[in-house]
């Protein structure tokens, strides 16, 4: 079974500046994907940054990137120019590549509050 | 395009009842998964279908069923309601099968209180 750990409850930044997220995950699978999904009040889970095991190179998008260490079980979130938007509750997520089927295991999550 | 629809966004019901939750997905997407999401156990994964068919499913009692109809919209049911199955009910659809079909996406969920 894998497990994904996020060791931050919490966490805060000032606005403008970067934070990173950690999160560890422990599996036997070669071939899977990661994710981070952030959860704002309204609860809305929203796809951040995907991230195919197979692929060294790390993700990025816009603001967001990710320190991917597959040897390490490593998958850390990166946020730029943090903004009063990225207020949320953050989820790093695993999902084995087996076919079609989709199941995702979250991590317990980390509260990042944003502030002025 | 629509986003994925859950109905209805909240709920109370008294122990011992039942609770029929539904999901409309993305138009196209064939793939519907449903979690659990509490304070004291987190994001939980119930089950998943595709084409009608479960074809993956978590840890749960068998009080926790669902299925999809031909169109892929998802219901869920829950037997016998106890008070820690007070939570939120999440819905994600996903074009699973097809090239770069691994992202969910997540409706905003069905709030259910138990008392």
């Amino acid at each position: 079974a894998q497990t994904v750990t996020q060791s931050q409850p919490e966490m805060s930044v000032q606005e403008a500046e970067t934070v990173t997220l950690s999160c560890t995950y422990d599996t036997s699978e070669n071939n899977y994907y990661l994710f981070w999904y952030k959860q704002p009040p309204s609860r809305q889970m929203i796809l951040v940054i995907r991230q195919e095991a197979y692929k060294q190179q790390n993700a990025t998008e816009n603001r967001f990137s990710v320190n991917f260490q597959k040897a390490a079980k490593s998958f850390s979130l990166k946020i730029s120019d943090s903004q009063l938007g990225d207020t949320a509750m953050y989820f790093c997520a695993f999902m084995k590549h087996i076919g079609s089927a989709r199941q995702l295991t979250f991590g317990s999550g980390t509260q990042l509050t944003v502030l002025p | 395009k629509a986003g994925v629809t859950q109905t209805p966004r909240y709920l109370i019901k008294t122990r011992g009842q039942q609770v029929t939750l539904s999901c409309s997905p993305i138009s196209g997407h064939r793939s519907v998964s449903w979690y659990q999401q509490t304070p004291g156990q987190g994001l939980q994964f119930l089950f998943e279908y595709f084409s009608e068919t479960q074809r993956n499913k978590g840890n749960f009692p068998g009080r926790f069923s669902g299925r999809q109809f031909s169109n892929s919209r998802s219901e869920m049911n829950v037997s016998t309601l106890e008070l820690g199955d007070s939570a939120l009910y999440l819905c994600a659809s996903s074009l699973a099968g097809a090239p770069g079909g691994t992202e969910a996406f997540f409706g905003q969920g069905t709030r259910l209180t138990v008392v």
